[in-house]
């Protein structure tokens, strides 16, 4: 009954690299989703996919940001080119993906960008 | 968008005493707000949610209360204890289930 996993829980950077940061979701769980929380925040809506599908990206940057969610494999996150500016503790969450569906959060990946 | 506010920023309660957070959104399409408990270096977990078919919830010794007109909805822990002090997030889901949360209320039990 394993829950949402994320790796790794803890990426550094130095500026001009990429990030790279992994999600599989709960079992049986189909749509994911990320958050990023910037200290003392909320966590910030990114990007909803579902299999195969990005259903809705208006929270994640138009540059450098992508996100994946391959038919096989855990959901991918990747920041290009990283900036001091992304350092954020990044959350995963998944859900059956119904409407007022429970969303189940991962540990998180906390970037550090030198 | 949704913009949930959440009140106070921090409390702090006696153990045993009760807790109470508050929320506010201005989205009036807004059917479901989930409550999650942050602790330190971890991920948000549900601890409860409701539905606007409900205005009230509860489960053991938390509970979530719902008022669609004013959209506001709250969080009561009773009978606090030291496990209980964590950051508690409201949030509440917009279109294409995204969730807009609060900036987070630091609970801190005081033994």
């Amino acid at each position: 009954n394993a829950g949402v996993m994320q790796n790794p829980r803890h990426l550094v950077r130095r500026r001009g690299q990429e990030a790279r940061l992994r999600c599989s979701p709960m079992k049986g769980h189909s749509h994911v989703y990320w958050y990023r929380q910037l200290p003392e925040e909320g966590l910030k809506f990114m990007v909803y996919l579902q299999k195969e599908n990005i259903i809705d990206e208006s929270g994640m940057p138009k540059e450098r940001f992508s996100a994946e969610f391959p038919k096989e494999g855990p959901s991918i996150l990747r920041i290009q080119q990283v900036v001091r500016g992304d350092s954020a503790a990044y959350f995963c969450a998944s859900s059956l993906g119904q409407a007022q569906e429970t969303q189940y959060f991962g540990p998180g990946t906390r970037l550090l960008v030198l | 968008g949704e913009n949930v506010e959440q009140h106070p920023s921090t409390l702090s309660v006696q153990e045993g005493d009760s807790a109470v957070i508050k929320c506010t959104y201005s989205d009036s399409a807004s059917n479901y707000f989930p409550w999650y408990k942050q602790e330190l270096g971890k991920g948000p977990q549900l601890i409860i949610d409701i539905r606007s078919n409900v205005g009230e919830k509860k489960d053991q010794r938390i509970a979530v209360t719902l008022n669609k007109t004013a959209k506001h909805f709250s969080l009561h822990i009773t009978e606090t204890q030291p496990e209980d002090s964590a950051v508690y997030f409201c949030a509440a889901q917009e279109g294409n289930n995204r969730l807009a949360f609060g900036k987070g209320n630091q609970v801190v039990v005081i033994p």
